[in-house]
Protein backbone atom coordinates (compact mmCIF):
# COMPACT_ATOMS: atom_id res chain seq x y z
CA UNK A 1 0.00 0.00 0.00
CA UNK A 2 1.05 3.44 -0.60
CA UNK A 3 0.08 4.75 2.79
CA UNK A 4 -1.60 8.03 3.48
CA UNK A 5 -1.71 10.08 0.33
CA UNK A 6 -1.71 14.04 0.89
CA UNK A 7 -1.34 16.64 -1.73
CA UNK A 8 -0.64 19.44 -2.50
CA UNK A 9 2.58 18.79 -0.16
CA UNK A 10 3.28 22.59 0.08
CA UNK A 11 0.45 25.44 -0.65
CA UNK A 12 1.53 29.01 -0.49
CA UNK A 13 -1.62 31.64 -0.92
CA UNK A 14 -2.85 34.96 -0.18
CA UNK A 15 -5.09 36.14 2.84
CA UNK A 16 -8.36 35.75 2.32
CA UNK A 17 -8.12 32.94 -0.73
CA UNK A 18 -9.80 29.19 -0.08
CA UNK A 19 -7.47 26.42 0.71
CA UNK A 20 -8.40 22.92 -0.17
CA UNK A 21 -6.46 19.93 1.22
CA UNK A 22 -6.79 16.55 0.00
CA UNK A 23 -6.59 13.41 1.78
CA UNK A 24 -6.59 9.63 0.67
CA UNK A 25 -6.32 7.36 3.71
CA UNK A 26 -4.87 3.64 3.76
CA UNK A 27 -7.30 1.34 2.01
CA UNK A 28 -9.70 -0.45 4.39
CA UNK A 29 -9.07 1.95 7.16
CA UNK A 30 -12.10 3.02 8.73
CA UNK A 31 -10.57 5.99 10.97
CA UNK A 32 -9.15 9.69 9.24
CA UNK A 33 -7.59 12.34 11.16
CA UNK A 34 -6.72 15.85 10.20
CA UNK A 35 -4.09 17.00 12.61
CA UNK A 36 -2.44 20.20 12.45
CA UNK A 37 0.90 21.60 13.74
CA UNK A 38 2.32 24.39 14.54
CA UNK A 39 5.82 25.68 16.19
CA UNK A 40 3.41 27.61 19.20
CA UNK A 41 0.49 25.04 19.68
CA UNK A 42 2.43 21.77 18.50
CA UNK A 43 0.09 18.69 17.20
CA UNK A 44 -3.81 19.28 17.37
CA UNK A 45 -6.51 17.12 16.39
CA UNK A 46 -8.76 19.39 14.33
CA UNK A 47 -11.18 16.44 13.30
CA UNK A 48 -11.83 13.06 12.79
CA UNK A 49 -13.92 10.48 11.36
CA UNK A 50 -14.91 7.31 11.23
CA UNK A 51 -17.09 5.21 8.51
CA UNK A 52 -17.14 8.87 6.60
CA UNK A 53 -18.71 10.06 9.22
CA UNK A 54 -17.61 13.06 11.24
CA UNK A 55 -17.08 12.14 14.79
CA UNK A 56 -15.22 14.94 16.83
CA UNK A 57 -14.49 18.05 15.15
CA UNK A 58 -14.51 19.76 18.50
CA UNK A 59 -10.80 20.78 17.33
CA UNK A 60 -11.97 22.75 14.43
CA UNK A 61 -11.00 26.40 15.20
CA UNK A 62 -13.83 28.12 13.85
CA UNK A 63 -16.23 28.36 10.46
CA UNK A 64 -13.40 29.62 8.11
CA UNK A 65 -12.62 25.94 8.39
CA UNK A 66 -14.64 22.65 7.33
CA UNK A 67 -14.03 19.09 6.19
CA UNK A 68 -15.51 16.29 4.37
CA UNK A 69 -15.21 12.57 3.62
CA UNK A 70 -17.57 12.27 0.55
CA UNK A 71 -16.19 8.31 0.73
CA UNK A 72 -14.19 6.22 1.83
CA UNK A 73 -10.81 6.87 -0.30
CA UNK A 74 -11.14 10.67 -0.03
CA UNK A 75 -11.44 13.86 2.48
CA UNK A 76 -11.00 17.37 2.33
CA UNK A 77 -9.85 20.27 4.58
CA UNK A 78 -11.03 23.81 3.62
CA UNK A 79 -10.25 26.62 5.13
CA UNK A 80 -12.34 29.81 3.42
CA UNK A 81 -11.44 32.67 3.63
CA UNK A 82 -7.06 31.79 4.70
CA UNK A 83 -5.87 33.88 7.25
CA UNK A 84 -1.56 33.99 8.15
CA UNK A 85 -2.31 32.79 11.36
CA UNK A 86 -3.66 29.23 9.43
CA UNK A 87 -0.07 28.57 8.10
CA UNK A 88 1.09 25.36 9.53
CA UNK A 89 1.97 22.32 8.55
CA UNK A 90 -1.54 20.13 8.03
CA UNK A 91 -2.00 15.88 8.34
CA UNK A 92 -4.08 13.72 7.38
CA UNK A 93 -3.86 9.95 9.54
CA UNK A 94 -5.85 6.73 9.36
CA UNK A 95 -6.02 4.01 11.39
CA UNK A 96 -8.31 0.75 11.32
CA UNK A 97 -9.89 0.04 13.90
CA UNK A 98 -10.08 1.97 17.65
CA UNK A 99 -6.28 3.49 18.54
CA UNK A 100 -4.52 1.31 21.33
CA UNK A 101 -3.02 -2.33 21.93
CA UNK A 102 -3.00 -3.49 18.45
CA UNK A 103 -3.87 -0.66 16.09
CA UNK A 104 -1.89 2.28 15.71
CA UNK A 105 -1.97 5.30 13.14
CA UNK A 106 -0.65 6.04 10.26
CA UNK A 107 0.56 9.35 8.94
CA UNK A 108 0.84 11.40 5.36
CA UNK A 109 3.54 13.73 4.94
CA UNK A 110 1.59 16.46 5.52
CA UNK A 111 0.95 19.45 3.54
CA UNK A 112 2.72 22.63 4.26
CA UNK A 113 0.25 25.55 3.95
CA UNK A 114 1.41 29.03 4.11
CA UNK A 115 -0.80 32.12 4.46
CA UNK A 116 1.05 35.47 3.10
CA UNK B 1 -7.73 17.90 29.94
CA UNK B 2 -5.09 15.19 29.72
CA UNK B 3 -1.68 17.09 29.07
CA UNK B 4 1.43 15.86 27.74
CA UNK B 5 4.73 17.68 28.41
CA UNK B 6 7.88 16.92 27.22
CA UNK B 7 10.70 19.48 29.34
CA UNK B 8 13.83 18.81 26.87
CA UNK B 9 13.10 20.86 23.80
CA UNK B 10 16.41 19.84 22.44
CA UNK B 11 18.42 17.12 22.85
CA UNK B 12 22.09 15.51 22.05
CA UNK B 13 24.08 12.34 21.15
CA UNK B 14 27.29 10.64 20.31
CA UNK B 15 26.74 7.82 18.32
CA UNK B 16 26.34 4.74 19.82
CA UNK B 17 25.38 5.91 23.08
CA UNK B 18 22.50 5.79 25.05
CA UNK B 19 19.94 8.71 25.37
CA UNK B 20 16.29 9.19 27.55
CA UNK B 21 13.82 11.48 26.02
CA UNK B 22 11.66 12.80 28.67
CA UNK B 23 7.77 12.72 29.20
CA UNK B 24 5.25 13.43 31.83
CA UNK B 25 1.50 13.70 31.49
CA UNK B 26 -1.36 14.29 33.45
CA UNK B 27 -4.84 12.42 34.07
CA UNK B 28 -7.23 11.22 35.96
CA UNK B 29 -8.21 8.07 34.16
CA UNK B 30 -6.20 4.58 35.32
CA UNK B 31 -6.64 2.82 32.13
CA UNK B 32 -4.71 4.13 28.91
CA UNK B 33 -1.77 4.46 26.36
CA UNK B 34 0.99 6.31 25.64
CA UNK B 35 3.01 6.32 22.60
CA UNK B 36 6.18 7.81 20.52
CA UNK B 37 6.27 9.13 17.35
CA UNK B 38 9.08 10.07 16.06
CA UNK B 39 9.29 12.73 13.18
CA UNK B 40 12.43 12.76 10.34
CA UNK B 41 12.70 15.82 8.41
CA UNK B 42 10.77 14.33 5.59
CA UNK B 43 7.87 15.47 8.29
CA UNK B 44 5.90 12.09 8.42
CA UNK B 45 5.08 10.60 11.83
CA UNK B 46 6.01 7.15 13.02
CA UNK B 47 5.37 5.22 15.86
CA UNK B 48 8.47 4.53 17.75
CA UNK B 49 6.62 2.11 20.92
CA UNK B 50 3.49 2.11 22.60
CA UNK B 51 2.55 1.32 26.13
CA UNK B 52 -0.55 0.38 27.84
CA UNK B 53 -0.86 1.52 31.37
CA UNK B 54 -2.42 -1.73 32.67
CA UNK B 55 0.49 -3.32 32.24
CA UNK B 56 3.08 -2.97 34.54
CA UNK B 57 6.02 -4.18 32.16
CA UNK B 58 7.80 -1.68 30.18
CA UNK B 59 7.81 -1.90 26.37
CA UNK B 60 10.46 -2.70 24.25
CA UNK B 61 11.39 -2.24 20.87
CA UNK B 62 15.03 -3.33 19.36
CA UNK B 63 16.82 -0.62 20.58
CA UNK B 64 14.00 1.52 21.45
CA UNK B 65 12.49 0.67 25.26
CA UNK B 66 10.66 2.75 27.84
CA UNK B 67 10.39 3.32 31.37
CA UNK B 68 6.88 3.61 32.58
CA UNK B 69 6.17 5.21 35.79
CA UNK B 70 2.53 5.09 36.63
CA UNK B 71 2.60 6.53 40.15
CA UNK B 72 4.55 9.67 38.83
CA UNK B 73 3.04 9.89 35.23
CA UNK B 74 6.37 9.68 33.30
CA UNK B 75 7.10 8.05 30.52
CA UNK B 76 10.67 7.95 29.09
CA UNK B 77 11.77 6.70 25.83
CA UNK B 78 15.70 5.17 25.73
CA UNK B 79 17.26 4.90 22.67
CA UNK B 80 20.31 2.50 22.81
CA UNK B 81 23.21 2.35 20.79
CA UNK B 82 21.45 5.07 18.84
CA UNK B 83 22.34 5.75 15.15
CA UNK B 84 22.44 9.07 12.66
CA UNK B 85 18.84 7.71 11.79
CA UNK B 86 17.67 8.71 14.68
CA UNK B 87 18.04 12.13 14.40
CA UNK B 88 14.44 13.50 14.53
CA UNK B 89 11.59 15.17 16.46
CA UNK B 90 10.24 12.75 18.65
CA UNK B 91 6.39 13.14 20.34
CA UNK B 92 4.90 11.65 23.47
CA UNK B 93 1.11 11.29 22.97
CA UNK B 94 -1.41 9.81 25.22
CA UNK B 95 -4.59 8.25 24.58
CA UNK B 96 -7.52 7.30 26.72
CA UNK B 97 -8.98 3.85 26.88
CA UNK B 98 -11.60 3.23 23.58
CA UNK B 99 -14.69 2.39 26.53
CA UNK B 100 -16.87 5.87 25.00
CA UNK B 101 -13.75 7.98 24.78
CA UNK B 102 -12.55 10.00 21.88
CA UNK B 103 -9.99 8.33 19.69
CA UNK B 104 -7.88 12.12 20.22
CA UNK B 105 -4.16 11.36 20.58
CA UNK B 106 -2.71 14.55 23.35
CA UNK B 107 0.92 15.04 22.11
CA UNK B 108 3.42 16.91 23.39
CA UNK B 109 5.50 19.66 22.00
CA UNK B 110 8.38 17.52 21.02
CA UNK B 111 12.30 17.11 21.62
CA UNK B 112 14.45 17.12 18.83
CA UNK B 113 17.18 14.72 18.60
CA UNK B 114 20.63 15.17 17.40
CA UNK B 115 22.85 12.55 16.61
CA UNK B 116 26.70 13.60 16.53
CA UNK B 117 29.11 11.00 14.53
Amino acid sequence: DAGVIQSPRHEVTEMGQEVTLRCKPISGHDYLFWYRQTMMRGLELLIYFNNNVPIDDSGMPEDRFSAKMPNASFSTLKIQPSEPRDSAVYFCASSFGVLGANEKLFFGSGTQLSVL
Amino acid sequence: AQTVTQSQPEMSVQEAETVTLSCTYDTSESDYYLFWYKQPPSRQMILVIRQEAYKQQNATENRFSVNFQKAAKSFSLKISDSQLGDAAMYFCAYRKPPQGGSEKLVFGKGTKLTVNP
